[in-house]
């Protein structure tokens, strides 16, 4: 089946400096990847959706010029959480989708767990 | 707007037993419906999926779950529990352009 990998796994980080996640898609070309965030005991909320050459398109209440997100291939999305703070220790999630049928399933990679001391 | 409400968000069941859980949905158009599993600090396993046709869909791991319109349900079970089956279930709906809208979850504990 269709493979979803991120890196780091895992990250600690200061609060002030940037941390960035890629999302990679190891056997298949991923056209939109989504990234999400969720918090301990908590469901997935989506973040934005990345399309491969343009802009991501960000949920309402999601900052964008924080939660930087690149999309410039086919297999390689990363998130940039900028200027982190502790508040935004969490764990993200992107998953993939190999074509732009909305009923496709989407791959999930394994997930970074981010905390900001 | 589409959303899912998953009730229940702990269920136990003894190794062997019957596993349901429950999800009901909101949908303004025919819903395209989700399982999807997480075990600990991994993220999500696709179980099963809901799109057209066959309103009893099949999935990996020996789960089913049943679309009912009537009932705006899409319940997941499993007829005989295993100590692996033991995680953090998720109810999921397409919203428009391909967005996955989850539920809260429902976390299965198996007990020996």
């Amino acid at each position: 089946g269709a493979v979803v990998s991120q890196h780091p796994s895992w990250v600690i980080c200061k609060s002030g400096t940037s941390v960035k996640i890629e999302c990679r898609s190891l056997d298949f070309q991923a056209t939109t990847m989504f990234w999400y965030r969720q918090f301990p005991k908590q469901s997935l909320m989506l973040m934005a959706t990345s399309n491969e050459g343009s802009k991501a398109t960000y949920e309402q209440g999601v900052e964008k010029d924080k939660f930087l997100i690149n999309h410039a291939s086919l297999t390689l999305s990363t998130l940039t959480v900028t200027s982190a703070h502790p508040e935004d220790s969490s764990f993200y999630i992107c998953s993939a989708t190999d074509s732009g049928v909305f009923t496709d399933t989407q791959y999930f990679g394994p997930g970074t767990r981010l905390t900001v001391l | 707007a589409q959303s899912v409400t998953q009730l229940g968000s702990h269920v136990s069941v003894s190794e062997g037993a019957l596993v349901l859980l429950r999800c009901n949905y909101s949908s303004s158009v025919p819903p395209y419906l989700f399982w999807y599993v997480q075990y600990p600090n991994q993220g999500l396993q696709l179980l099963l999926k809901y799109t057209t046709g066959a309103t009893l869909v099949k999935g990996i791991n020996g789960f089913e779950a049943e679309f009912k319109k009537s009932e705006t349900s899409f319940h997941l079970t499993k007829p005989s529990a295993h100590m692996s089956d033991a995680a953090e279930y998720f109810c999921a709906v397409v919203r428009a352009t391909n967005k996955l809208i989850f539920g809260t979850g429902t976390l299965l504990a198996v007990q020996p």
